[in-house]
């Protein structure tokens, strides 16, 4: 089945420290799409991506559709206490969406 | 407007009972879809519905399991016989009509067998 890889499987950082993290498929999606999961909720919509080569921002968050249509990653700049939570990559084909893993973010005081 | 709800927020069934997870899309909504989360995991694919049809049910497993999403009311995921193993988050989300946007998730169900 299709499979999206997604890393790091989780971080710890520093408050005020940038974040990086990237997925990557085996199968080509129309859009990419990046969630957030705070604990004992449903995923928020973060970002969402159309075009290969795109990048989105949405406040201190970037995102970019990668050329070959087949990865995807998140930035996060200056990053504050709420940014806690799991992000999960996810690939969009008509009407079925797949979600990575997650990268769990932890922010050391 | 209402996001997507979902009830009961948290269910405790023994072992062989039944257990209904109930999801009422956001309004104007016509998609709905069924997601299962294991601890530590990302969120698996379960059923696509439409009112009164099933489009996709290539993640649901074959006994046991079935979903509906009638003319009227919420969509029902229904697990028989309950196991140990069903214990997870289980997820609707709804979409409108068509939409390549991505989908507006519920807060979830968390299903505990005992």
């Amino acid at each position: 089945g299709q499979q999206l890889n997604q890393s790091p499987q989780s971080m710890f950082i520093q408050e005020g420290e940038d974040v990086s993290m990237n997925c990557t498929s085996s199968s080509i999606f129309n859009t990419w799409l990046w969630y957030k999961q705070d604990p004992g909720e449903g995923p928020v919509l973060l970002i969402a991506l159309y075009k290969a080569g795109e990048l989105t921002s949405n406040g201190r968050l970037t995102a970019q559709f990668g050329i070959t249509r087949k990865d995807s990653f998140l930035n996060i700049s200056a990053s504050i206490p709420s940014d806690v939570g799991i992000y999960f990559c996810a690939g969009q084909r008509d009407d079925k969406i797949i979600f990575g893993k997650g990268t769990r973010l932890h922010i050391l005081p | 407007n209402a996001g997507v709800m979902q009830n009961p927020r948290h269910l405790v069934r023994r072992r062989g009972q039944e257990a209904r997870l109930r999801c009422s899309p956001m309004k104007g909504h016509s998609h709905v879809y069924w997601y299962r989360q294991l601890p530590e995991e990302g969120l698996k694919f379960m059923v696509y519905l439409q009112k009164e049809n099933i489009i996709d049910e290539s993640g649901m497993p074959k006994e046991r399991f079935s979903a509906e999403f009638p003319k009227e009311g919420p969509s029902i995921l229904r697990i028989q016989q309950v196991v140990r193993g069903d214990s997870a988050a289980y997820f609707c989300a709804s979409s409108p009509m068509s939409s390549s946007n991505g989908y507006t998730f519920g807060s979830g169900t968390r299903l505990t067998v005992v």
